[in-house]
């Protein structure tokens, strides 16, 4: 069984531009989240999808930060204009309704200049 | 809101040896799940041990076992024999069962790991 894919692995880019990652779940799951993780710290949950609808989004800084997850499969989250402080690694994990664990991406690392 | 505190920022074992690493955390809630998540080098979140607090008998997983103590909200874990790929920065976490949760993981800050040959 394939794990949760992310893409892509590192990303570099100056402030005040936008980038993307992409994430494609376990099969099957029909949960997924996007975490943020700032060096040295633990992932913080930024948004949490049930198929094609995002249930939490409390944490996510809605000026810059969209998201979505059309078809309930694949999710892009999104950040325009990026800013310095937004240099983290960005996780991606997905779970099933069945059970309550959940696998995580490799992660995008984000490095913004 | 619920919180997940892990004290020890930097922990070393030697080879073969075994260590524990710190874990407390502060929830309302009576019914919930706790982690411990290795995350090595290469970013992958590994899912090492899990505990289910209705659950009284302490989680094992071959050479992992935790001390789930909930009256005093604490989760230790032990790594026994440790070994050189054991090293990693590993992360406690919580996840409420309620229903006004929305599944979401909350980590403590993560105690990295050395395992010296």
């Amino acid at each position: 069984e394939a794990g949760v894919v992310q893409s892509p692995r590192y990303k570099i880019i100056e402030k005040k531009q936008p980038v993307a990652f992409w994430c494609n779940p376990i099969s099957g799951h029909n949960t997924l989240y996007w975490y943020r993780q700032n060096l040295g710290q633990g992932p913080e949950l930024l948004i949490r999808y049930e198929n094609e609808e995002a249930v939490d989004d409390s944490q996510l800084p809605k000026d810059r930060f969209s998201a979505e997850r059309l078809k309930g499969v694949d999710s892009t989250l999104k950040i325009q204009p990026a800013e310095l402080g937004d240099s983290a690694v960005y996780l991606c994990s997905s779970s099933s309704f069945q059970t309550y664990e959940q696998y995580f991406g490799p992660g995008t690392r984000l490095t913004v200049t | 809101a619920q919180t997940v505190t892990q004290s020890q920022p930097e922990m070393s074992v030697q080879e073969a040896e075994t260590v524990t690493l710190s874990c407390t955390y502060d929830t309302s809630e009576s019914d919930y799940y706790l982690f411990w998540y290795k995350q090595p080098p290469s970013r992958q979140m590994i899912l090492v041990i899990r505990q289910e607090a209705y659950k009284q008998q302490n989680a094992t997983e071959n050479r992992f076992s935790v001390n789930f103590q909930k009256a005093a909200k604490s989760f230790s874990l032990k790594i026994s024999d440790s070994q050189l790929g054991d090293a990693a920065m590993y992360f406690c976490a919580y996840q409420g069962k309620g229903s006004g949760n929305t599944g979401k993981l909350i980590f403590g800050q993560g105690t990295t790991l050395q395992v010296k040959p």
